[in-house]
């Protein structure tokens, strides 16, 4: 069935340091792929997405490629801040599906 | 400002007494969705609504139900709550489907004992 793995957290990281979060899945097609992110006491939201092969998902200084030769979707920040610290979560959802798969979720800590 | 709210935030009850947990949303969206939250576990579907009385399972519907009389609301109601459904529940929204972008309610954490 659809899956998504996202490496284990936590991840602590000082302030400006280069943030990689890895992702990867598992589906049949074409799934759109997502990272949603959880602040403190949060409710998700959408930070990016990417709904075909080779697109880059943007926003807030946050990028992640769609790879399907080796089905990944990882999450990249070249300077990380300390208001970046939250759990970040990578999901899926196919076409005609109603619901997103998501992962496990990767706690971020951004230390001064 | 456009929203998904949810109440309560957090509730204790016991083991076997009903409780309901209200989810609403004034984006005119068609389709909502259930969610529970455990560590290690992710985020996983209890629910969805494509519309107005058309409810259906999610992965993990056991022990619980919905029902959607107006588009806004999407009550979730454990009629017989146990301890394994202590969890943090979120209630999300979106346009027409699961695949497009999901706006989540705050949370509520529910602890059965």
């Amino acid at each position: 069935g659809d899956s998504v793995t996202q490496m284990e957290g936590p991840v602590t990281l000082s302030e400006e340091a280069f943030l990689t979060i890895n992702c990867t899945y598992t589906a049949t097609g074409y799934p759109s792929l997502f990272w949603y992110v959880q602040y403190p006491g949060e409710g998700l939201q959408l930070l990016l997405k990417a709904t075909k092969a080779d697109d880059k998902g943007s926003n807030k200084g946050f990028e992640a490629t769609y790879r399907k030769e080796t089905t990944s979707f990882h999450l990249e920040k070249g300077s990380v801040q300390v208001s970046d610290s939250a759990v970040y979560f990578c999901a899926l959802s196919k076409t005609g599906a109603n619901n997103l798969f998501f992962g496990t979720g990767t706690r971020l800590t951004v230390i001064p | 400002e456009a929203q998904v709210t949810q109440n309560p935030r957090y509730l204790i009850t016991v083991t076997g007494k009903k409780l309901t947990v209200t989810c609403s949303q004034n984006m005119n969206h068609e389709y909502m969705s259930w969610y529970r939250q455990d560590p290690g576990l992710g985020l996983r579907q209890i629910y969805y609504s494509m519309n107005v009385e058309v409810t259906d399972k999610g992965d993990v519907p056991e022990g619980y139900k919905v029902s959607r009389k107006e588009k806004r609301n999407f009550p979730l109601i454990l009629e017989s709550p146990s301890p394994n459904q202590t969890s943090l529940y979120f209630c999300a929204s979106s346009l027409t489907g699961g695949r497009y972008e999901q706006y989540f309610g705050p949370g509520t954490r529910l602890t059965v004992t």
